[in-house]
């Protein structure tokens, strides 16, 4: 089946820890995304990825990090930069040309502070 | 500064009811506009939205697009329980990021 997914599904960060989050698709998507979502709020951007070895941030980055090395992987590293980490984090994936700009989402990874 | 507007933020009604969404957007080089429901995991995808006045439908789902007042209405008729999520909207911009709504949380109660 194609599909995104992402591990793991919880993750416990101690202070100062630098946490990495996987998402992975099988989509052979060019574009994949990170959003942070709080509670009772939308989603916010973090980094974007439209191909292999190249980034951008997004509304959010500080405190994050990623890499693109391969079409199908774009992992996410929380920093201890990144003072409120607590959130639930979507990767996503799209293939932004001409009526595909529809992003697709993986089943999320909720980080929480020990 | 780009942003999209959903409202109401939370709405409670009983099963069998009809309920509309609104999602308005104020954003320089629009494409296109999502709209997905997300219920407790990942959003899942409802419909796109690029030519005004054309209606989309997916069973009691339907959604309608207004590229004149700048924005989009989501119905569900004969609602159900599993209606129950937070229904999120999203514009797509020329450089195909996303800008997202808040999201309006809908309870159905039986």
């Amino acid at each position: 089946d194609g599909g995104i997914t992402q591990s793991p599904k919880y993750l416990f960060r101690k202070e100062g820890q630098n946490v990495t989050l996987s998402c992975e698709q099988n989509l052979n998507h060019d574009a994949m995304y990170w959003y942070r979502q709080d509670p009772g709020q939308g989603l916010r951007l973090i980094y974007y990825s439209q191909i292999v070895n190249d980034f951008q941030k997004g509304d959010i980055a500080e405190g994050y990090s990623v890499s693109r090395e391969k079409k199908e992987s774009f992992p996410l590293t929380v920093t201890s930069a990144q003072k409120n980490p607590t959130a639930f984090y979507l990767c996503a994936s799209s293939q932004p040309t001409a009526a595909l700009e529809t992003q697709y989402f993986g089943p999320g990874t909720r980080l929480l502070v020990l | 500064e780009d942003k999209v507007v959903q409202s109401p933020l939370s709405l409670v009604v009983h099963e069998g009811d009809t309920v509309t969404l609104n999602c308005s957007y104020e954003v320089t080089n629009f494409r296109s506009l999502l709209w997905y429901k997300q219920e407790k995991k990942a959003p899942t995808f409802l419909f796109m939205l690029t030519s005004s006045g054309i209606e989309k439908k997916s069973g009691r789902l339907s959604s309608i697009l207004d590229k004149k007042e700048l924005f989009s209405i989501l119905n569900i008729t004969a609602t159900q329980t599993g209606d129950s999520a937070v229904y999120l909207c999203a514009v797509v911009c020329s450089n195909y990021q996303l800008i997202w709504g808040a999201g309006t949380k809908l309870i159905i109660k039986p």
